[in-house]
């Protein structure tokens, strides 16, 4: 199994540029989701999904949109890149569960992420 | 919102224990997780403590939890280089469909 797949690994765009970063998951996971990562701030989710044709709003939207079409596949657009959207991106997905003790578990399993620079 | 508060950085020798904490946000967070991000990499699920735990012991790994105070610690024992690497915790507040990350902490082990 080849777990979470990003494409590209990196990217460098001009500002205004548009671009699609693709995540593939062979898991068969429910959840998915996108976050960027920039330094002393965390990972912040940017949108996500809880299943085939559905979409929420994360943290961070504004900027990207996304689409899940396929179960497997959740796709990060950006349409008119800006410098402040140079960041490195993680696509994750997860499953959710309970356990005898009550509640809900949610682990989620990241792919190798994508460095984007946007000049 | 609030923030899941983490201190940015932490330089230990190699053989000593490293403690890592972290201030979360919801106090009916189910459970709570610590991952393991190395360089150049995802993040990697390291361990997780249901709510009503004060302690899970996993190898060199003690996790404690204080309720009250919304405070998580990640205890590695025996620190080595290979553990070099920037730790996480995380909540699920309100839920479990998503999960909030802190800021990271860097570990750095010297030899």
């Amino acid at each position: 199994n080849a777990g979470v797949t990003q494409t590209p690994k990196f990217r460098v765009l001009k500002t205004g540029q548009s671009m699609t970063l693709l995540c593939a998951q062979d898991m068969n996971h429910e959840y998915m989701y996108w976050y960027r990562q920039d330094p002393g701030m965390g990972l912040r989710l940017i949108h996500y999904s809880v299943g085939e044709g559905t979409t929420a709003k994360g943290e961070v939207p504004d900027g990207y949109n996304v689409s899940r079409l396929k179960k497997q596949n959740f796709l990060l657009g950006l349409e008119s890149a800006a410098p402040s959207q140079t960041s490195v991106y993680f696509c994750a997905s997860s499953y959710t569960g309970t356990s005898g003790r009550g509640g809900s578990y949610n682990e989620q399993f990241f792919g190798p992420g994508t460095r984007l620079t946007v000049l | 919102g609030e923030d899941v508060e983490q201190s940015l950085f932490l330089s230990v020798r190699e053989g000593d224990s490293s403690v890592i904490n972290c201030t979360y946000t919801d106090s009916s967070s189910t459970y709570l997780y610590w991952y393991k991000q190395e360089p150049g990499a995802g993040l990697q699920l390291l361990t997780y403590i249901f709510s009503n735990m004060d302690m899970k012991q996993d190898q060199r790994l003690t996790v404690l939890l204080n309720k009250k105070d919304k405070h998580l610690s990640l205890r590695i024992a025996d620190t080595q280089t290979g553990d070099s690497a920037i730790y996480f915790c995380a909540e699920t507040p309100g839920g479990y469909q998503k999960v909030t990350f802190g800021t990271g902490t860097k570990l750095q082990v010297i030899p």
